[in-house]
């Protein structure tokens, strides 16, 4: 069945390092990925997607790399800021509108 | 401009009593998610409307949970005789459409606390 999960279920960063927040997927026919941030007590918030047909996406201080051969998500964010600090989840979408997500990593940004 | 809203935004109700939560999309927005999430966990999936369509209730987990969407709009997850494993917080989600764009747009949930 389908799956997403996640390598380390937290990070802690320093203030302007770089994160970099992992995730696995099982489904070979996903074909669009997401990842989403949330802040205690908010609903999460869309940071950026990538299709499948794309191995590497950028946007502001945030890129998304798709490794289709072992199945494999990550974001990565630069210059961390405190502001970063959340619960960050990827998703998948498979054969339907459906989005499966994964457990979701606390990203804690240290001053 | 206004996002996804959900009311109320705490709940705390006694096990066996009912609860309806209440969600208001996007204007605009043809598709409409809910989806639980507990403690710690990831985003599960419960019901899914697109237009005028036949529901996705493939992820409701059981007959004491049920939603509708009056109108094309507004949509209302009810949960009838309440049980403690029904703690959590339920977030909905709109999107313009499940093909036409991917981005779901998600509300800040309703906590759900059952005593």
């Amino acid at each position: 069945g389908e799956s997403v999960g996640l390598h380390l279920p937290t990070l802690s960063v320093q203030e302007g390092d770089n994160s970099i927040i992992n995730c696995a997927y099982s489904n070979s026919a996903s074909d669009y990925f997401i990842w989403y941030k949330q802040e205690s007590g908010k609903g999460p918030q869309f940071i950026i997607d990538i299709r499948s047909n794309m191995d590497k996406r950028q946007g502001q201080r945030v890129t998304v790399l798709l490794n289709k051969t072992v199945k494999h998500l990550s974001l990565q964010i630069a210059a961390t800021q405190p502001g970063d600090s959340a619960v960050y989840f990827c998703a998948e979408r498979g054969s339907n509108y459906k989005l499966t997500f994964g457990k979701g990593t606390l990203l804690t940004v240290n001053p | 401009g206004a996002g996804v809203s959900q009311s109320p935004s705490n709940k705390v109700t006694e096990k066996g009593k009912d609860v309806e939560l209440r969600c208001d999309p996007i204007s605009g927005h043809t598709a409409l998610y809910w989806y639980r999430q507990s403690l710690g966990q990831g985003l599960e999936f419960l019901i899914y409307f697109q237009g005028n369509s036949a529901p996705d209730k493939s992820g409701l987990p059981s007959d004491r949970f049920s939603a509708e969407r009056t109108g094309g709009s507004v949509s209302t997850l009810t949960i009838q005789r309440t049980q403690q494993e029904d703690s959590a917080v339920y977030l909905c989600a709109s999107s313009l459409g499940a093909t036409s764009s991917y981005e779901q747009y998600f509300g800040p949930g309703t906590r759900l606390t059952v005593t």
